[in-house]
C-alpha cells in the first residue's frame, strides 16, 4: 500500500519569500500525484496533479510541482508567496491499479505574514 | 452552481446515539467518497462508492456505514458513535476514477461525540 509523507508540518513565511513544501511517497510502482489546498473556511480544492509526461507540473495561482521519480518526491513550489496563500496543503498519491481513492499526507500548514 | 453539500455542518452528540451525515452532489458524478481529517493524520479514507449500489471500504471503515441508493447522495451513518469518532468529515465526488480525476470536496462536518 502506498503512503505519503509531508515533512514540513508548519511553515511560516513573509510575503515574497519562496516556498517549497516537501512530499515523499513510498510505492515502488507507477503513481498519480496530487496537491490539494484548503484555504481557511473553504473546501479542499485541487492545486495540480501529475500522471505522466513533463515532470514539472504547473497548477493554479502560480504553484508548480516537480516529480522526481528517483527520490519518490513531488515537492510543491512557488517563487513568491502572498498573504492569500495562507492555507493547509495536502499531498496525495494513488498507486496505479490500486485503490480508487488517493492516500493523503498529514498536511502542511502555511502561514504567510504580510 | 456545481457543488458538494454536507449536512449538518456541526454536530454534537452523545455516545451510542445513531446519526447520519448527508452528502449530496449536483454534478452527476459517478464516484463519491468519505474522509475523516484528524490533527497530524491528514485525510483518511472511510468508504467510497463507484456508482449506485456499489461501495467499498477505505482505510478506516470500522464504526461507519454508507449507502448509495441514488447517484447524487452518499450518506455516512454512525450506528453507535463513540468519542474516537470525533473528527472533521469530508465528502468528495468525482466524475470518474479519483485516482486520476479531480475530486470535489464538500465543506466538511465537524462531529463531536461526548
Amino acid at each position: 500500500a502506498q503512503s505519503v509523507s509531508q515533512h514540513n508540518h508548519h511553515v511560516i513565511l513573509s510575503e515574497a519569500a519562496s516556498l517549497e513544501l516537501g512530499c515523499n511517497y513510498s510505492y515502488g510502482g507507477t503513481v498519480n500525484l496530487f496537491w490539494y489546498v484548503q484555504y481557511p473556511g473553504q473546501h479542499l480544492q485541487l492545486l495540480l496533479k501529475y500522471f505522466s509526461g513533463d515532470p514539472l507540473v504547473k497548477g493554479i495561482k502560480g504553484f508548480e510541482a516537480e516529480f522526481i521519480k528517483s527520490k519518490f518526491s513531488f515537492n510543491l513550489r512557488k517563487p513568491s508567496v502572498q498573504w492569500s496563500d495562507t492555507a493547509e496543503y495536502f499531498c496525495a498519491v494513488n498507486a496505479r491499479g490500486g485503490s480508487y481513492i488517493p492516500t493523503f499526507g498529514r498536511g502542511t500548514s502555511l502561514i504567510v505574514h504580510p | 452552481e456545481a457543488q458538494v453539500t454536507q449536512n449538518p455542518r456541526y454536530l454534537i452528540t452523545v455516545t451510542g446515539k445513531k446519526l447520519t451525515v448527508t452528502c449530496s452532489q449536483n454534478m452527476n458524478h459517478e464516484y463519491m467518497s468519505w474522509y475523516r481529517q484528524d490533527p497530524g493524520l491528514g485525510l483518511r479514507q472511510i468508504y467510497y462508492s463507484m456508482n449506485v449500489e456499489v461501495t467499498d471500504k477505505g482505510d478506516v471503515p470500522e464504526g461507519y456505514k454508507v449507502s448509495r441508493k441514488e447517484k447524487r447522495n452518499f450518506p455516512l451513518i454512525l450506528e453507535s458513535p463513540s468519542p474516537n469518532q470525533t473528527s472533521l468529515y469530508f465528502c468528495a465526488s468525482s466524475w470518474s476514477d479519483p485516482s486520476t480525476d479531480t475530486q470535489y470536496f464538500g465543506p466538511g462536518t465537524r462531529l463531536t461525540v461526548l
